[in-house]
């Protein structure tokens, strides 16, 4: 099966720019989502099809995907920015293609 | 604007079998290339994706799960429906409707189910 992999923790000062990496096998022949999840609160997609932003999310949020990695970057990082993170793609390798999830990076504004 | 609601029993037994219903409104399952899919997350833990169900009846379902699951669809009630056979307390977590176009673009608040005796 198919398996993304994220580190579990990432740190960043106020105003600094964070990355969140997202590995897998050959993951830039797939288009890779990025969610954001606060707290007591259903998941955002922030950056979808490895680079593109849905309507209302901020251009601070930017996305990059090739060979085995895949990079969510958040410039000039806020306090609310603080969050689990998550990357997506589907899996169409086989016959039954699904979807797969990152095991997720918390954001820890310092 | 799209909204989705998720709605079923907040504590089952073990063994027992879940059905969740998602509710949505703002868009139609019968337009082409939209779907609805299930996500679901244990307490402090990662999203894990259950399903999938696409305008033409065309259905995913998680490799790991996809004996336990199924997924169907009312277009006139614009509702797609989950049932999770044989359920355990390892299945305790907040399930999520979301729908499906690039990416999971618009989710449901969630719904808590518990599975315990």
């Amino acid at each position: 099966s198919y398996v993304l992999t994220q580190p579990p923790s990432v740190s960043v000062a106020p105003g600094q720019t964070a990355r969140i990496t997202c590995g897998g096998n050959n993951i830039g022949s797939k288009s890779v989502h990025w969610y954001q999840q606060k707290p007591g609160q259903a998941p955002v997609l922030v950056v979808y099809d490895d680079s593109d932003r849905p309507s209302g999310i901020p251009e601070r949020f930017s996305g990059s995907n090739s060979g085995n990695t895949a990079t969510l970057t958040i410039s000039r990082v806020e306090a609310g920015d603080e969050a689990d993170y998550y990357c997506q793609v589907w899996d169409s390798s086989s016959d039954h293609p699904y979807v797969v999830f990152g095991g997720g990076t918390k954001l820890t504004v310092l | 604007q799209i909204t989705l609601k998720e709605s079923g029993p907040t504590l089952v037994k073990p063994t027992q079998t879940l059905t969740l219903t998602c509710t949505f409104s703002g868009f139609s399952l019968s337009t082409s290339g939209v779907g609805v899919g299930w996500i679901r997350q244990p307490p402090g833990k990662a999203l894990e994706w259950l399903a999938l169900i696409y305008w033409d009846d065309d259905k995913r379902y998680s490799p790991s799960l996809k004996s336990r699951l199924t997924i169907t669809k009312d277009t006139s009630k614009n509702q797609v429906v989950l049932t999770m056979t044989n359920m355990d307390p390892v299945d305790t977590a907040t399930y999520y409707c979301a729908h499906s176009g690039s990416g999971f673009d618009y989710w449901g608040q969630g719904t808590l189910v518990t599975v315990s005796s």
